[in-house]
């Protein structure tokens, strides 16, 4: 399958810093890239969709401002939370759609965990 | 309000027996279902993908899908304790473009 690379694992970052997450396609060129959030014990909740070029389109009740998104080429896009405050502490996953192949079927990245203190 | 909805569990099975793990969707129009498993800490990864009716089978595992009553099943076969994990149904709603939905998802439990 394939294989989509996801920066950092893991990052703990005080209260009103900014941390920045990338999610890269390692062996193929991805189209459209998937932004969530999970918090524990419940299920994925979408956050945004960026393609390649264009601006992120950010789903209700997510702040744009908040969490910048950019997809500069086909194989990398990035999540920034700025302003971070420990109720954003939370899992963030990307998942990648592979171009020209199926219709949406998606690979994850291995997720960031992010702690706020 | 387009919804995907699992039983939470946890459903638990004896090793060897076969787990059944059920999701329903709101949108009858949809057309492509998936099936994932979460391992604790870990992200999502992808087991099976469905998009007609009947069974669709990928060694121990098979899926089925009835459009007609909105609902896809994951059967696994012969469980195993590595099977243990949470399983995520997602769909493809109609006019969504690429976007799945996810379940809550449903935790099993598989015993020895």
């Amino acid at each position: 399958g394939a294989v989509v690379s996801q920066h950092p694992s893991w990052v703990i970052c005080k209260s009103g810093t900014s941390v920045k997450i990338e999610c890269r396609s390692l062996d193929f060129q991805a189209t459209t890239m998937f932004w969530y959030r999970q918090f524990p014990k419940q299920s994925l909740m979408l956050m945004a969709t960026s393609n390649e070029g264009s601006k992120a389109t950010y789903e209700q009740g997510v702040e744009k401002d908040k969490f910048l998104i950019n997809h500069a080429s086909l194989t990398l896009s990035t999540l920034t939370v700025t302003s971070a405050h420990p109720e954003d502490s939370s899992f963030y996953i990307c998942s990648a759609r592979v171009r020209g192949r199926g219709d949406t079927e998606a690979f994850f990245g291995q997720g960031t965990r992010l702690t706020v203190v | 309000q387009k919804e995907v909805e699992q039983n939470s569990g946890p459903l638990s099975v004896p090793e060897g027996a076969i787990a059944s793990l059920n999701c329903t969707y709101s949108d009858r129009g949809s057309q492509s279902f998936f099936w994932y498993r979460q391992y604790s800490g870990k992200s999502p990864e992808l087991i099976m993908s469905i998009y007609s009716n009947g069974d669709k089978e990928d060694g121990r595992f098979t899926a089925q899908l009835n459009k007609a009553s909105q609902y896809v099943s994951l059967l696994i076969r012969d469980s195993q304790p590595s099977d243990s994990a949470t399983y995520l149904c997602a769909v493809k709603f109609t006019g969504t473009a690429s976007k799945l939905t996810f379940g809550t998802g449903t935790r099993l439990q598989v015993t020895l």
